[in-house]
């Protein structure tokens, strides 16, 4: 069965500094991996999608993800926070099939101190 | 990008009540809408996923009597809590693409808190 790991709960960050939340998957082969933010009183926005091609992936609002095969991995990275990314985020797989059910992973709380 | 509204944002009600929510696309038509259940500081859980004039698909461990989905048109599905029990309790979201693959991305509702007494 398809799972995912975000191994840190809650992470606080100073504005200005550099962001990293991880995410594990543990699947039968490469799935379709997602990043999600969900901002109090909103619904969960799609940061950014790994379909194929280049590992390394750009998303809106300044964020990036790397997959890496070998570790399992799709972690999402931002060099520089600002107030407004303090959220819950949330690393999701889904299959490379028709069969377009996500699997969400627990979700990181971000805290962004002044 | 595109808007999911839900309705309510939050209900309490007394325990073996009903409870109807409303998940909406403001402005495009869902062809496949998804409910999930999120508890505290866990995942969420995919709960069903609907086609607009077909019956729900239910994952397992989801009792179809007890969450009555209804996805009458191209921009509403409802779910329904029927009797519903303090373990009901939860927040619930849903989502809806204009697609049917995963090529098509998924546009999420704010949720609904749903509190049973």
């Amino acid at each position: 069965a398809q799972s995912v790991t975000q191994p840190d709960i809650h992470i606080t960050v100073s504005e200005g500094a550099s962001l990293e939340l991880r995410c594990n998957y543990s699947y039968g082969a490469t799935p379709y991996l997602f990043w999600y933010v969900q901002s109090p009183g909103q619904g969960l926005q799609l940061l950014l999608k790994y379909f194929s091609g280049d590992t390394l992936v750009q998303g809106i609002k300044g964020f990036e993800a790397e997959f890496k095969r070998s570790q399992s991995s799709f972690n999402l990275r931002k060099p520089s926070v600002h107030w407004s990314d303090a959220a819950e985020y949330f690393c999701a797989v889904g299959p490379r099939s028709n069969d377009y059910k996500l699997s969400f992973g627990a979700g990181t709380t971000v805290t962004v101190r002044a | 990008g595109a808007v999911v509204s839900q309705h309510p944002s939050w209900v309490i009600c007394k325990s073996g009540t009903s409870v109807k929510i409303e998940c909406r696309s403001l402005d495009f038509q869902a062809t496949t809408m998804f409910w999930y259940r999120q508890f505290p500081k866990q995942s969420l859980m995919l709960m069903a996923t609907s086609n607009e004039g077909s019956k729900a698909t239910y994952e397992q461990g989801v009792e179809k009597d007890k969450f009555l989905i209804n996805h009458a048109s191209l921009t509403l599905s409802t779910l329904t809590v029927t009797s519903a029990h303090p373990e009901d309790s939860s927040f619930y979201i849903c989502s809806a693409s204009a697609g049917q693959g995963l090529y098509d991305e998924q546009f999420f509702g704010p949720g609904t808190r749903l509190t049973v007494l």
